[in-house]
């Protein structure tokens, strides 16, 4: 079975400074997509980034990178910078080849004013 | 570009009842995904659409179903409603067309059953 886990259920950090968020994950697949999704209080899921599994370049959008460690089945997500408005849930996603998103349990991030 | 919709927003129900949950999808998309997020949990896959047909199902009882029409538009109706049903459900649309078959969301219908 294809699972996502995500160890941290909350994280802070202060404005500003850098957060790292964690999530591991299990298949059998050698070809599939991972993602990061945002979801803030307004329920509405955004895409934060992705990464292509046969792609080793990590991925970068602006002030959030990831670390992919195919081999670990690791991939975690780094925002620089914090801002207010990166408060939300952070949920690690990963998306199969019969094209179904599997997500794991959130992760909750506070930003400390 | 109209992105995807759902409605209502908000829905009370009571055990035993039937709800239905409309999405329109995003233009130019022919794929529609249906996911249940209960509370304080990641979205669950509950069932896909493509072209008017299922295509994949999640661990869900027989009781949870669903339509895509010919604009690519989805209902997710669910019979006999029970308790656990209380959730967020989310909708998603994507384009086969493409190679990567992002999904975009919708904002979701809060479904409280009592």
């Amino acid at each position: 079975a294809q699972t996502v886990t995500q160890s941290q259920p909350e994280m802070s950090v202060q404005e500003a400074e850098t957060v790292t968020l964690s999530c591991t994950y299990d298949t059998s697949e050698s070809d599939y997509y991972l993602f990061w999704y945002k979801q803030p209080p307004s329920r509405q899921m955004i895409l934060v980034i992705r990464q292509e599994a046969y792609k080793q370049q990590n991925a970068t959008e602006n002030r959030f990178s990831v670390n992919f460690q195919k081999a670990a089945k690791s991939f975690s997500l780094k925002i620089s910078d914090s801002q207010l408005g990166d408060a939300a849930m952070y949920f690690c996603a990963f998306l199969n080849r019969d094209d179904k998103i599997i997500f794991g349990k959130g992760t909750r991030l506070h930003i400390l004013p | 570009e109209t992105g995807v919709t759902q409605s209502p927003t908000h829905l009370i129900k009571t055990r035993g009842q039937q709800v239905t949950l409309r999405c329109s999808s995003q233009s130019g998309h022919n794929t529609v995904s249906w996911y249940q997020q209960a509370l304080g949990q990641g979205p669950q896959f509950i069932f896909q659409y493509y072209r008017e047909e299922e295509n994949g199902r999640g661990n869900f009882p027989p009781r949870f179903s669903g339509l895509q029409f010919p604009n690519y538009s989805s209902e997710l109706n669910v019979n006999a409603l029970e308790l656990d049903d209380s959730a967020l459900y989310l909708c998603a649309s994507s384009s086969r067309l493409a190679n990567y078959n992002e999904q975009f969301f919708g904002p979701g219908t809060r479904l409280t059953v009592l």
